[in-house]
Order: C-alpha cells, then structure tokens, then sequence
C-alpha cells in the first residue's frame, strides 16, 4: 500500500519563528494531500487540502497566511507554521491523496 | 458536511474478553468508507478495519470487525480476546468524495490484565 514520510518527527520552535513540515509520498505519485492538527485529548481535525501546483484549500477557522502549504511536486507537501506561538503547539500529521493513509506526524512546541 | 459522533470518551475491558466500540456518522453521501484507526501514545494513526459503504458483508481483519447498519448509519467496531496492546485511543472516520477525513472525538480503550 501507500508509503507516507513525514519530517521531522519532533520539533521546538522559539515563538515568532517559522517552522516547516515536510510530507513525502515515497511510492506513489500524489496530486492531493491532506493536513491535520491535533490538539492534544482532542481528535483530527483537517486543516487544508493541498493541490499538487495550484492553491490549498482551507477548511473554515484556519488562518491561510499563518500555514502555508506547497505542493510543488507529485511527492512532496510541506507545512509552514509562520511565526509560531504557544498556541500552535500541537501534533500536525498529513495523508496522501487515498485520503486514509496517514504519516507518522510531527509534534510541534512553541517556547 | 458529514459528522461523526463516538458517544464513550472511555471503555474498559477485561483481557481476553469482548469489547464494542459505538460509532454513529451523518453523511448525504451515498458511497463512501469508514474507517477505524488506533492512536497509541506515539500518536502514529494505525488503520485497523475500513468498510465500504457499497458493500453490505462486515469487514472482519482478525480480532477486528465492525457491525455495519448502513440505514442507520452505525458503524461499531468489536474487538475479540482484547490483549494489553489493544489498549489505546480508537477513532472512528468518514472518508468523503474528496478523500477528507472526518473523524469523531475518539474513545480511549483500557485494557485490565
């Protein structure tokens, strides 16, 4: 089945910095990926679609300057936290274009 | 927009013994996929059993299977002989047209030797 890398795994940012999370589909091509967020004892939320060399697209609530996702290629989507603050703090995790196969997750803290 | 709704925050279960995990979706979908994954504390998301709307037998995958009530719109996932490595969150999930996940609020499963 479907292979997805994400990196890094873990990650601590001091607040106001940029912070960014890669998303791989190792063995497929991927013309769509999925970001979530986890806040932690709370559940997956999505956060954005992202499409392969055109614009993502945000789900309501999520602030489109503040994460900034490129896909610029087949296999790679990244996630960009710009300036982070303790409230970003939380557990982002991305799917390939199957929609159910999911990376391993990146667990962000803002100091 | 779909929803999915886990109404146990918490199950507890004997090891060895059977345990049932509820889960109920609104969707105006006709054909799609549920899902339910385990989150350990690594928080890795591990897919344990996945139904087809279309399809009307009950996936099965080992010590897993779900009940499927496709016109109620119940998806429950039962876990045979529990072993101490079942113990985890469970999250039960809608897959849309559009491959977006839809996840319900979970349900934290322990498991007492």
């Amino acid at each position: 089945g479907a292979v997805v890398s994400q990196h890094p795994s873990r990650v601590i940012c001091k607040s106001g910095t940029s912070v960014k999370i890669e998303c791989r589909s190792l063995d497929f091509q991927a013309t769509t990926m999925f970001w979530y967020r986890q806040f932690p004892k709370q559940s997956l939320m999505l956060m954005a679609t992202s499409n392969e060399g055109s614009k993502a697209t945000y789900e309501q609530g999520v602030e489109k300057d503040k994460f900034l996702i490129n896909h610029a290629s087949l296999t790679l989507s990244t996630l960009t936290v710009t300036s982070a603050h303790p409230e970003d703090s939380s557990f982002y995790i991305c799917s390939a274009s199957d929609g159910y196969t999911f990376g391993s997750g990146t667990r962000l803290t803002v100091v | 927009a779909q929803t999915v709704t886990q109404s146990q925050p918490e199950m507890s279960v004997q090891e060895a013994e059977t345990v049932t995990l509820s889960c109920t979706y609104d969707t105006s979908e006709s054909d799609y996929y549920l899902f339910w994954y385990k989150q350990p504390p690594s928080r890795q998301m591990i897919l344990v059993i996945r139904q087809e709307a279309y399809k009307q037998q009950n996936a099965t995958e080992n010590r897993f299977s779900v009940n499927f009530q496709k016109a109620a719109k119940s998806f429950s996932l039962k876990i045979s002989d529990s072993q101490l490595g079942d113990a985890a969150m469970y999250f039960c999930a809608h897959l849309g047209n559009n491959n977006d996940m839809r996840f319900g609020a979970g349900t934290r499963l322990t498991v007492k030797p």
